[in-house]
């Protein structure tokens, strides 16, 4: 079965350090999402692109997140600096659009000390 | 703002039992619903979806049932297994123009199954 591919799974850094999450679509999708998913907040979007083109990010905090799509096989999450209230599990999901639904990746579980 | 709820935090049932699963959405431009299933280390996954021109959906061990006028959702479980024990999430699909092709999936906090051998 096809699906989404998150790298890393696991990451642990330090306060201001960078961090980079990616995305690799599954082929054929033109719709890709971020999430972000806590306890306390549940699974909140980030961002949101479509052909590769950002459409939302109304979620992220534009001072020190960034989302980007290179190409057409590779979404990036990008947190600098990071913080310790960044700590949480990031989704990434692609879709075909309109009436279908979302194939999520595994995630990468984020842990800032 | 608007937004998705769950009515039941939590839910224990007995193997074999039937299970449902609520929800409550207040979006009243949603056309389009999803029910995921979440399992501890992994992604949501997809299991049954429905719009709003439908009121039932079948699929195999699960129905979900649509009643727009009071804005509510539910997914059935038939035969509940333990394989089921899950955080099942609702979704809506709010279009962001008509043509359908924009949209914006937002989910509820998640109900715990829990299946008791």
């Amino acid at each position: 079965d096809a699906r989404v591919t998150q790298t890393p799974r696991h990451k642990v850094t330090e306060m201001g350090q960078e961090v980079t999450m990616r995305c690799q679509p599954i082929l054929g999708h033109n719709t890709v999402f971020w999430y972000r998913q806590t306890m306390m907040q549940g699974l909140e979007l980030l961002a949101y692109f479509r052909n590769r083109a950002p459409l939302d990010d109304s979620g992220m905090p534009k001072d020190r997140f960034s989302a980007e799509m290179p190409d057409a096989t590779l979404a990036t999450l990008k947190i600098q600096p990071s913080e310790p209230r960044d700590s949480a599990v990031y989704f990434c999901a692609s879709g075909e659009g309109g009436y279908s639904p979302l194939h999520f990746g595994n995630g990468t579980r984020l842990t800032v000390t | 703002g608007e937004s998705v709820g769950l009515h039941l935090p939590t839910l224990s049932v007995q193997e074999g039992d039937n299970s449902i699963i609520n929800c409550a959405y207040s979006n009243s431009a949603s056309d389009y619903f999803i029910w995921y299933k979440q399992e501890s280390g992994k992604g949501p996954q997809f299991i049954i979806d429905i719009r709003s021109n439908m009121d039932k959906r079948q699929g195999q061990r699960v129905t979900v049932l649509l009643n727009k006028t009071v804005k509510h959702l539910s997914l059935q479980i038939a035969a509940t297994q333990p394989g089921d024990s899950a955080v099942y999430f609702c979704a809506e699909n709010h279009h962001l123009n008509s043509g359908g092709s924009n949209y914006k999936l937002t989910f509820g906090k998640g109900t715990l199954l829990t299946v008791n051998p």
